[in-house]
């Protein structure tokens, strides 16, 4: 079993619309909780950075973790097509720098 | 600041053939990491180094691949010889915090 499960999409949304991705997590001693970006032929880079349980707002972006169901997600609200990318979930463990990544998640955000 | 820096940003190579990849961390970052990305998959870990020293390598296929980090700074991950399945792309970056890590842009490699 994977320690981390993401739904690899596609996912084509129209401008504007809610995005929500999600993701799953087997080990309940991860504790750290992130969310990375990636465009096409780019690196990875981080969005959102999250501890604990609950919710985390940077703008238009939400950050939500429920540690008891071990899911992680990502809202995405009034998206723009230059949200268009692959969104990556990663979980880490205290006191380990390894990080678990999700298989990632292809939005599309049609104009 | 400069972000991390890798090179070459392809390669085709034939299989059987060595290749190098090289990453130049953002300054003052301690650790270093290594992953590889295979189409529509997310990033895997190879090798993670805490200044000079390879602190995990626990998912590097010794008997082709190594690496190494010369004075704590530049590093270099070597294929040889290389085989069509490690066509993928090779991504190194860097952090100082645990979690925040910084990647490049990625070595393409296409191995025929």
């Amino acid at each position: 079993q994977k320690e981390v499960e993401q739904d690899p999409g596609p996912l084509s949304v129209p401008e504007g619309a809610i995005v929500s991705l999600n993701c799953t997590y087997s080990n309940s001693a991860f504790q750290y909780f992130m969310w990375y970006r990636q465009y096409s032929r780019k690196g990875p880079e981080l969005l959102m950075y999250t501890y604990s349980s609950g919710n985390k707002e940077d703008g238009r972006f939400t950050a939500q973790v429920d540690k008891s169901s071990k899911y992680i997600s990502l809202f995405i609200r009034d998206s723009q097509p230059s949200d268009s990318a692959t969104y990556l979930c990663a979980i880490q463990g205290a006191g380990a720098n390894n990080l678990f990544f999700g298989t990632g998640t292809r939005l599309t955000v049609i104009p | 600041e400069a972000g991390v820096v890798q090179s070459p940003r392809y390669k085709i190579i034939e299989k059987k053939q060595p290749v190098a990849f090289w990453c130049n961390p953002i300054s003052g970052h301690n650790t270093l990491y290594w992953y590889l990305q295979n189409l529509g998959q997310g990033p895997e870990l190879l090798i993670r180094y805490e200044n000079e020293e390879a602190v995990d390598d626990s998912q590097l296929p010794k008997d082709r691949f190594s690496a190494e980090r010369l004075k704590g700074v530049d590093s270099t991950l070597k294929i040889q010889p290389a085989e069509l399945g490690d066509s993928a792309v090779y991504l190194c970056a860097s952090s100082l915090t645990a979690g925040e890590l910084f990647f490049g842009e990625g070595s393409r490699l296409t191995v025929l």
